[in-house]
């Protein structure tokens, strides 16, 4: 099957500073990628819809200039936390869309951010 | 609007018995409906969907949900437990077969006990 892969998988940051984590389809093409975000023993919270060549679309509440997405190619998608706190801390997730079916939906392994 | 409740933030069952995992939706218009699968510190795996056709659906590791549009249900079920299903179940609804609008349900644990 399609594979959707994340990194890092862990980072642990300190307070103030930004971090990238990437988003990439292995092998396929996705027009379109989705960002969650996942509280502890909580549901997947989608944050945004990052679409290739042009700016995301943010889902309520979800702050463009802290949370910063890019989509520059077809298999890559970023997500730049900036300015990082202690309650950014999180378990992100990214999806994507494979292009040519469009049906189908393939999660990355998620990271895990912890701001100290 | 749509939305998903899954009943039961844990389930436990013994190894070899039913599994059946609880979830309900609300949708506007005719539902396409989802399981996931998340291992501590994953993404998500699917398990499953419905979007037309037959109601009942089958997925992988013997999974199986069954659509239910008079009660608003797509509960999932496995005859017989195994250890390895031990993990975090997500219902999801969409409105659309592009899941741009693809809403999760607050998870199901599943507990397996020898």
């Amino acid at each position: 099957g399609a594979v959707v892969s994340q990194h890092p998988s862990w980072v642990i940051c300190k307070s103030g500073t930004s971090v990238k984590i990437e988003c990439r389809s292995l092998d396929f093409q996705a027009t379109t990628m989705f960002w969650y975000r996942q509280f502890p023993k909580k549901s997947l919270m989608l944050m945004a819809t990052s679409n290739e060549g042009s700016k995301a679309t943010y889902e309520q509440g979800v702050e463009k200039d802290k949370f910063l997405i890019n989509h520059a190619s077809l298999t890559l998608s970023t997500l730049t936390v900036t300015s990082a706190h202690p309650e950014d801390s999180s378990f992100y997730i990214c999806s994507a869309r494979d292009r040519t079916s469009g049906r189908e939906l393939f999660f990355g392994e998620g990271s895990r951010l912890t701001v100290l | 609007a749509q939305s998903v409740t899954q009943l039961g933030s844990h389930v436990s069952v013994s190894e070899g018995a039913l599994v059946l995992l609880r979830c309900n939706y609300s949708s506007s218009v005719p539902p396409y409906l989802f399981w996931y699968v998340q291992y501590p510190n994953q993404g998500l795996q699917l398990l499953l969907k419905y979007t037309t056709g037959a109601t009942l659906v089958k997925g992988i590791n013997g999974f199986e949900a069954e659509f239910k549009k008079s009660e608003t249900s797509f509960h999932l079920t496995k005859p017989s437990a195994h250890m390895s299903d031990a993990a975090e179940y997500f219902c999801a609804v969409s409105e659309s077969a592009g899941y741009s609008t693809l809403t999760f349900g607050k998870g199901t644990m599943l507990l397996v006990s020898p």
